[in-house]
């Protein structure tokens, strides 16, 4: 079965500057599918960015991008030029493109945003 | 569209009781799932169906139900509740077969129970 670890549960960072959540996952497969998932403290999780397994170039959107490294089954996620609606959880998630869209996700990292 | 809608928002629950949580999706979306989020354990899969009359277990089922008889609903059942249950919990929808498609949650159920 795949796995997913965050292992940061908080961090934090001043308000215009970059920080970068760590990810790292187990599988056996070679292609699937991985996402980075925001949660505000409103519930509702928002799809950040999504990266396919079987491309080598980095997924970007806006401000939002990963360090996909798939030898190290890493995925991190960058968010440069931070502003104070960044604060949130930040879940990363596995799917596998077998079968049905099950997700996997990580334990979650809490970004606070320093004015 | 309304997306992926969750009732109620919160419900309060003593032991042994039962409750259904309501999903609805008006996207004909095939698949359709539950997820429980627990503090420092992140989302967790309690059931799947990727179709009407179709269901499956997720990494969580213990304790909990689902039937999909049409498309567009999936109500989660809590024959009796345990405070162990205690949690938010997540509906989800998608496309089943679109590698580019992503899923689609609801606003989220709170669910404590004494």
């Amino acid at each position: 079965a795949q796995t997913v670890t965050q292992s940061q549960p908080e961090m934090s960072v001043q308000e215009a500057e970059t920080v970068t959540l760590s990810c790292t996952y187990d599988t056996s497969e070679s292609d699937y599918y991985l996402f980075w998932y925001k949660q505000p403290p409103s519930r509702q999780m928002i799809l950040v960015i999504r990266q396919e397994a079987y491309k080598q170039q980095n997924a970007t959107e806006n401000r939002f991008s990963v360090n996909f490294q798939k030898a190290a089954k890493s995925f991190s996620l960058k968010i440069s030029d931070s502003q104070l609606g960044d604060a949130a959880m930040y879940f990363c998630a596995y799917r596998s493109p077998q079968g049905a869209q099950k997700l996997v996700f990580g334990q979650g990292t809490r970004l606070t945003i320093n004015p | 569209n309304a997306g992926v809608t969750q009732t109620p928002k919160f419900q309060v629950l003593k032991t042994g009781q039962s409750m259904t949580l309501q999903c609805a999706q008006d996207m004909n979306h095939e698949y359709m799932s539950w997820y429980r989020q627990d503090p420092g354990m992140g989302l967790r899969l309690i059931h799947y169906s990727v179709g009407a009359g179709i269901t499956d277990q997720g990494e969580v089922p213990n304790g909990y139900n689902v039937s999909r008889s049409t498309t567009e609903d999936f109500p989660l059942r809590l024959l009796s509740a345990a405070p162990s249950q205690t949690s938010v919990y997540f509906c989800a929808s998608s496309l089943l077969w679109d590698s580019q498609e992503t899923q689609y949650f609801g606003p989220g159920t709170r669910l404590l129970v004494l």
